[in-house]
């Protein structure tokens, strides 16, 4: 059981690249998130998604895009990359049966975008 | 809009002092407050939690309590060990909502 996974742990991209950031969880959770973390600031919701096929806004979606294709994975994606989206990115997974709180933590991908 | 105040860190300590790390929060209603733990490489976890308000919430010998009068909810411990090692985050979930709102996170440091 290796919990929630994320891929790559760090990545450096050029202004304008794009890139997939995958996370995978093996624990049939239903919530599926993505958090960014910033020096100074906490963490904050990108986007989310409650069921396989389902994705929704959070706090700061724009420039992001993602995908659940299936239960298991959530795709961050971003098409143009901006230096303003170098930043630590969390992905998280819960069960449907358990609080807001109850969330399980990827152990992060680090992105610098010159 | 809701929000979450820690101290700023980093924090260095001896082994076996006393810990304590200020939250403070803005919420509307009556939020649920947590405090999650990072170990360096790994994801955050839920250290503790308190529903409402005089609630103590506890594990592995960290508490805190749920202040109301104050919009506190200060991380405490009595004898810290290196392996407490970590980046502490306070958090809330304002009363019936789905979203969490996280403080900015207070790295400890435990020395021999």
């Amino acid at each position: 059981n290796a919990g929630v996974t994320q891929t790559p742990k760090f990545r450096v991209l050029k202004t304008g690249q794009s890139m997939t950031l995958l996370c995978a969880q093996d624990m049939n959770h239903e919530y599926m998130y993505w958090y960014r973390q910033d020096p100074g600031m906490g963490l904050r919701l990108i986007h989310y998604s409650v069921g396989e096929g389902t994705t929704a806004k959070g706090e700061v979606p724009d420039g992001y895009n993602v995908s659940r294709l299936k239960k298991q994975n959530f795709l961050l994606g971003l098409e143009s990359a901006a230096p303003s989206q170098t930043s630590v990115y969390f992905c998280a997974s819960r069960p449907d049966r358990d609080g807001q709180e109850t969330q399980y933590f990827g152990p992060g991908t680090r992105l610098l975008v010159l | 809009g809701d929000s979450v105040t820690q101290m700023e860190g980093p924090v260095t300590l001896s082994e076996e002092a006393f810990l304590t790390i200020n939250c403070t929060y803005t919420a509307t209603g009556y939020p649920s407050l947590f405090w999650y733990v990072q170990y360096p490489g790994e994801g955050l976890q839920l250290l503790l939690k308190a529903t409402k308000a005089d609630d103590k919430g506890s594990n592995k010998g960290f508490e805190a309590t749920y202040r109301k009068e104050t919009t506190s909810f200060h991380l405490e411990k009595g004898s810290v060990q290196v392996s407490d090692s970590a980046v502490y985050f306070c958090a809330l979930r304002a009363g019936g909502g789905n979203k969490l709102t996280f403080g900015t996170g207070t790295q400890l440091k435990v020395e021999l």
